[in-house]
């Protein structure tokens, strides 16, 4: 089956400053490929995806790249606000209808 | 997107005793919902795939017996933990899926056995 790594476990930044996130995955089949932001105690919200036919998407702040030939995806998050404080979670999946397989997860700390 | 509900949002029960969560998808009829567990600090584990009218699919390691899912209907999915004990505490997010655009989930219910 699939298998998820995230890394940094927990990442502080100064506000302003960027972050990135990454992930990787074993599964070559996994074509789609999500990231999450979860506030304490509420549902995880999805923030941007990527398919596998695209290497990279942004949007506003967020960006996202994906490099296939080493299965690794990353989340880049520029001039981070104190609002950006959350848990990141990255997923992949085949296809978009199909289970996800989160990551670990990232404790996001950015300091005012 | 769609919208989903789960009932309750919250919930206290005593070890031994049988918790029933609901998952409704408001505005779209889901053939397919996912039931995920979350301990605190933790990522998101797939319990099951509810598919509706069928049986539900365990992920390995997750007793059905213990975990009683039925999907009856395309708007309702159900996750009933039976005899609860304490490590059945947890956080309980439903998901609808719609193959165009991904994943939609619930609020949460988070359960505390005492």
């Amino acid at each position: 089956g699939e298998n998820v790594e995230q890394h940094p476990s927990t990442l502080s930044v100064q506000e302003g400053d960027s972050a990135v996130i990454k992930c990787t995955y074993s599964d070559s089949a996994s074509n789609y490929f999500p990231w999450y932001k979860q506030e304490l105690g509420k549902r995880p919200q999805l923030i941007i995806d990527i398919r596998s036919n695209v290497g990279e998407k942004k949007d506003q702040r967020i960006a996202v790249t994906l490099n296939k030939t080493a299965k690794h995806f990353s989340l880049h998050i520029t001039e981070t606000q104190p609002e950006d404080s959350a848990v990141y979670f990255c997923a992949a999946s085949i296809n978009t209808g199909n289970q996800f397989y989160f990551g670990t997860g990232t404790s996001l700390t950015v300091i005012p | 997107g769609a919208v989903v509900s789960q009932h309750p949002s919250w919930v206290i029960c005593k070890s031994g005793t049988s918790v029933k969560i609901e998952c409704r998808s408001l505005d779209f009829q889901a053939t397919t919902m996912f039931w995920y567990r979350q301990f605190p600090k933790q990522s998101l584990m797939l319990m099951a795939t509810s598919n509706e009218g069928s049986k539900a699919t365990y992920e390995q390691g997750v007793e059905k017996d213990k975990f009683l899912i039925n999907h009856a209907s395309l708007t309702l999915s159900t996750l009933t933990v039976t005899s609860a004990h304490p490590e059945d505490s947890s956080f309980y997010i439903c998901s609808v899926r719609d193959w165009s655009v991904g994943q939609y989930f619930g609020p949460g219910t988070r359960l505390t056995v005492t």
